[in-house]
């Protein structure tokens, strides 16, 4: 099993749209819980950035962790074709002082958003 | 504040030679991590440097090795490349490693592998 599951898509949604976007994970050692967007050609920008469980909104974008289910979401409300991307989940366990802990990236999900 | 710059942008070579790629990481971030994207792996780590050291290392061959300037700046080199080593390598930084906090991104150097 991979420490790191998501869906590769491609999604396809109309303007104005909710979309959802979820991983699952095995690492119960697993704190921090990002998400990335990536456009073509360019290196992944960092949308949200969480720790533990619980929600956490900025503008159209809600993140949640769920850790008891091993399942993280990321919604995006009033989708625009702006938001049309490869969005991917990234987490990492207790990052400890002076050590390091590498991230561990899903394989992203291609978002089409269509005007 | 400029972002994580990767210098080139893209690198065609040859099997068997050798190439160095070059990262410049925010300023005041001190930790430099390098990834290697592909369409079948996705993202997969490579190493961590932090003060000139390599703080951790992803399970990639020998091949692939990295160094950290006192100026934090980093390389990685790839020697021998294989057709598999064409990617596009991507260089993050972070104020410290041990710190909480997220990576940021360059927009990466595209190799191909001919």
């Amino acid at each position: 099993q991979k420490e790191v599951e998501q869906d590769p898509g491609p999604l396809s949604v109309p303007e104005g749209a909710i979309v959802s976007l979820n991983c699952t994970y095995s690492n119960s050692a697993f704190q921090y819980f990002m998400w990335y967007r990536q456009y073509s050609r360019k290196g992944p920008e960092l949308l949200m950035y969480t720790y533990s469980s619980g929600n956490k909104e900025d503008g159209r974008f809600t993140a949640q962790v769920d850790k008891s289910s091993k399942y993280i979401s990321l919604f995006i409300r009033d989708s625009q074709p702006s938001d049309s991307a490869t969005y991917l989940c990234a987490m990492s366990s207790t990052i400890t002082q002076g050590g390091s802990e590498k991230l561990v990236f899903g394989k992203g999900t291609k978002l089409t958003v269509n005007p | 504040k400029a972002g994580v710059t990767q210098t080139p942008r893209y690198l065609i070579k040859t099997r068997g030679q050798q190439v160095t790629l070059s990262c410049s990481p925010i300023s005041g971030h001190r930790s430099v991590s390098w990834y290697q994207q592909t369409p079948g792996q996705g993202l997969q780590f490579l190493f961590e440097y932090f003060s000139e050291t390599q703080r951790n290392k992803g399970n990639f061959p020998g091949r692939f090795s990295g160094r950290q300037f006192s100026n934090s700046r980093s390389e990685m080199n790839v020697s021998t490349l294989e057709l598999g080593d064409s990617a596009l390598y991507l260089c993050a930084s972070r104020v410290n490693p041990g710190q909480e906090g997220p990576l940021h991104f360059g927009n990466g150097t595209r190799l191909t592998v001919t």
